[in-house]
C-alpha cells in the first residue's frame, strides 16, 4: 500500500536555526497537509496546500513557517527561526478526492 | 475520549473481548468524522470514517456510531487483539471547511491484555 514518507525521522536543532522537514506524499494525491503533535497532546492542523498554493492555515502557522512543493514529489515545511516551543512531532499528510487523510510517520523535531 | 494535559483516558480490555471507545465532538456544524489509530512512534493510521448523513458504518472488525443529537461518536472493535493496543483519536471536519482540516480529540489509550 502506498505510504507518505517523511525525512528525517528525528531532527535536533538549536534555537534560532532554520529547519526543513521533508515529505513525499502518495504519488497520485493532490492535497497536502502538515500537522504537529506536541508530546502528550492532540494532533493539530497547521496548513493545507493544493494546486501550488496554501489553501488554509491555522493560527499556529505564523510567518516563521512556510511550505513548498519544489518538484513533483516533495512537499516541505520550513521553520525559519526555531523556538523551544516548536519541539514536536510534525506529520505530513495527503489525500485525493474524497479519500481520508493519510499520514506519514512524522519527524520528531527537538529544539535545544 | 477527553482528557486533561498529559493524562489520556485508558481502556483496558481482555484479548477477544469487544472494545468501545467514545468521543464527544465539539462542533454541531461538523459533517465528517474519522477515527485514527496511533501506535508508539508512528503517525495516525486511518481506521474508519463516517459522514453526518449516516449514523452507523461498519468496517472489518470495526463499527463507528454517530449520534448527532448529543454530538457523540463511538468506535467499536470486535474481538480485540493485542495488535489493537494503541492510542485512538477521533477527528471532525467542519462543514464547508477543507476535508483535510481535521480537529482532533485528545485520544484514548487502548491496552489489550493477553
Amino acid at each position: 500500500e502506498p505510504e507518505v514518507t517523511q525525512t528525517p525521522s528525528h531532527q535536533v536543532t538549536q534555537m534560532g536555526q532554520e529547519v526543513i522537514l521533508r515529505c513525499v506524499p502518495i504519488s497520485n494525491h493532490l492535497y497536502f497537509y502538515w500537522y504537529r503533535q506536541i508530546l502528550g497532546q492532540k494532533v493539530e492542523f497547521l496548513v493545507s496546500f493544493y494546486n501550488n498554493e496554501i489553501s488554509e492555515k491555522s493560527e499556529i502557522f505564523d510567518d516563521q513557517f512556510s511550505v513548498e512543493r519544489p518538484d513533483g514529489s516533495n512537499f516541505t515545511l520550513k521553520i525559519r527561526s526555531t523556538k523551544l516551543e516548536d519541539s514536536a512531532m510534525y506529520f505530513c499528510a495527503s489525500r485525493v478526492g474524497n479519500s481520508p487523510l493519510h499520514f506519514g510517520n512524522g519527524t520528531r523535531l527537538t529544539v535545544t | 475520549g477527553e482528557s486533561v494535559g498529559l493524562h489520556l483516558p485508558t481502556l483496558s480490555v481482555q484479548e477477544g473481548d469487544n472494545s468501545i471507545i467514545n468521543c464527544a465532538y465539539s462542533n454541531s456544524a461538523s459533517d465528517y468524522f474519522i477515527w485514527y489509530k496511533q501506535e508508539s512512534g508512528k503517525g495516525p493510521q486511518f481506521i474508519i470514517d463516517i459522514r453526518s448523513n449516516m449514523d452507523k458504518r461498519q468496517g472489518q472488525r470495526v463499527t463507528v456510531l454517530l449520534n448527532k443529537t448529543v454530538k457523540h461518536l463511538s468506535l467499536q472493535i470486535a474481538a480485540t487483539q493485542p495488535g489493537d493496543s494503541a492510542v485512538y483519536f477521533c477527528a471532525e471536519n467542519i462543514k464547508g471547511g477543507s476535508q483535510g482540516n481535521l480537529i482532533f480529540g485528545k485520544g484514548t489509550k487502548l491496552s489489550v491484555k493477553p
